[in-house]
Order: structure tokens, then C-alpha cells, then sequence
């Protein structure tokens, strides 16, 4: 079955930037999605196709793939971007497959 | 815009199954995907399905694939997902997400997540 690794967390300062990872074999074929959750809620689609971001997702939120990682980043972050998140893909092999999640601690 | 409400808490006894619904608002429904999530408790997200409206046509995780029944009420707007010989480890927050009609892509929009507590 197809696996995504994530750092368990990130620990970052306001208004710098963080750098979230997701490992899969050869992942730069692939689609990647990016989930953000907060504690007690559900989760908030905030990269889709690798690099788009949904309406009223701040730009400061981007991603890239390539190779065997994705990365999203979130620039100038906020005490408010302090979440759990996921990445996520589609494999012909696995279907649905979500990444370990990491959570982002904004110090 | 799109709002995905959920059935309340259940809890359930070893062996039993649960019926959880989704109520779909702001979409057109029949264009739509919706695929079901869950997650246990203070772990991450885990795929266990989904629905393309249209045609009815399912597609389960492997690992769910004895047990899981997902359905959709288009008059009502409604998705269900029922789960069969539950479990304790079946316990988890369950989330309803819109997807796709392929059920290939992202999940854009979320319900808030029914918690089905499985204990005797």
C-alpha cells in the first residue's frame, strides 16, 4: 500500500515561515492535497493539485511537488495557522491515502 | 454555500451497527461525490469510502469492505454510511466530505464529524 510520512511537527515563529513535508514513492506524479485541522473541528481543504488554493484560503498558503516529497508552506505565519495537517492523495493502487499529519506549533 | 450537517453522537454496543447521515444544502447534488472519514481518537484521518450521487456507484477501502455500506437519498439530499459489527476500535469521529463525481479528488467541503462511541 502506498504511505505518506509527515513530520510530526513543526515548530515555527510568527511571521516566519514553515515548511510541512509529505514523503511517497515518486509523490510528484501525484496529486497532492493539503488538509488544515484545528483541534475539535473538521478538517479545511487548504491546497488542492499540488499548488491551488480554494477561495478564501490566504496566499499565504502554497504547495509544491516534486520527486518523492511535497512540501506546503505557509509563510508569515500566524498563531491562528496552529493546526494539525494532512496530506493527501489518490493511488491507482491504494485509493485514498492520508499522510501521518504534523502539527504546527506557533511559538 | 455548501454545508454538510450531520447526525448527532451515538453510542453503540460491540457487534451492533450505526447509521450515520449526512444532509447536503448548496450544491447540486447529483454532480456530486461524497466519501466518508474517520478518525480515531487523537489519531489521523483514515478514507473508508465514497458515493458519486448520480449513478449510486461506491467505492470502499479494502479495509472496510465487509462492513461499510454508503447511500444517498437524492429527493432528501441525504448520504448515509452505515457500519456493520462494530467494534471498539470502531470508535471515532466519522466526517462526511464532498468530493468529485469520479471520487478520485480532493475533498472540498466537511461536515462538522458524528462521534460513535462503541462500548458495552
Amino acid at each position: 500500500s502506498y504511505v505518506l510520512t509527515q513530520p510530526p511537527s513543526v515548530s515555527v515563529a510568527p511571521g516566519q515561515t514553515a515548511r510541512i513535508t509529505c514523503g511517497g514513492n515518486n509523490i510528484g506524479s501525484q496529486s497532492v492535497h493539503w488538509y488544515q485541522q484545528k483541534p475539535g473541528q473538521a478538517p479545511v481543504l487548504v491546497v488542492y493539485d499540488n499548488s491551488d488554493r480554494p477561495s478564501g484560503i490566504p496566499e499565504r498558503f502554497s504547495g509544491s511537488n516534486s520527486a518523492n516529497t511535497a512540501t506546503l508552506t505557509i509563510s508569515g505565519v500566524e498563531a491562528g495557522d496552529e493546526a494539525d495537517y494532512y496530506c493527501h492523495v489518490w493511488d491507482i493502487s491504494s485509493d485514498h491515502v492520508f499522510g501521518t499529519g504534523t502539527k504546527v506549533t506557533v511559538l | 454555500q455548501v454545508q454538510l450537517v450531520q447526525s448527532g453522537a451515538e453510542v453503540k454496543k460491540p457487534g451492533s451497527s450505526v447509521k450515520v447521515s449526512c444532509k447536503a444544502s448548496g450544491t447540486t447534488f447529483r454532480s456530486d461525490g461524497f466519501t466518508w472519514v474517520r478518525q480515531a481518537p487523537g489519531q489521523g484521518l483514515e478514507w473508508m469510502g465514497g458515493i458519486t450521487a448520480l449513478s449510486g456507484t461506491t467505492n470502499y477501502a479494502q479495509k472496510f469492505q465487509d462492513r461499510v455500506t454508503i447511500t444517498t437519498d437524492e429527493s432528501a439530499r441525504m448520504v448515509y454510511m452505515e457500519l456493520n459489527s462494530l467494534r471498539s476500535d470502531d470508535t471515532a469521529i466519522y466526517f462526511c466530505a464532498r468530493c468529485g463525481p469520479s471520487l478520485l479528488g480532493y475533498f472540498d467541503h466537511w461536515g462538522r464529524g458524528t462521534l460513535v462511541t462503541v462500548s458495552s
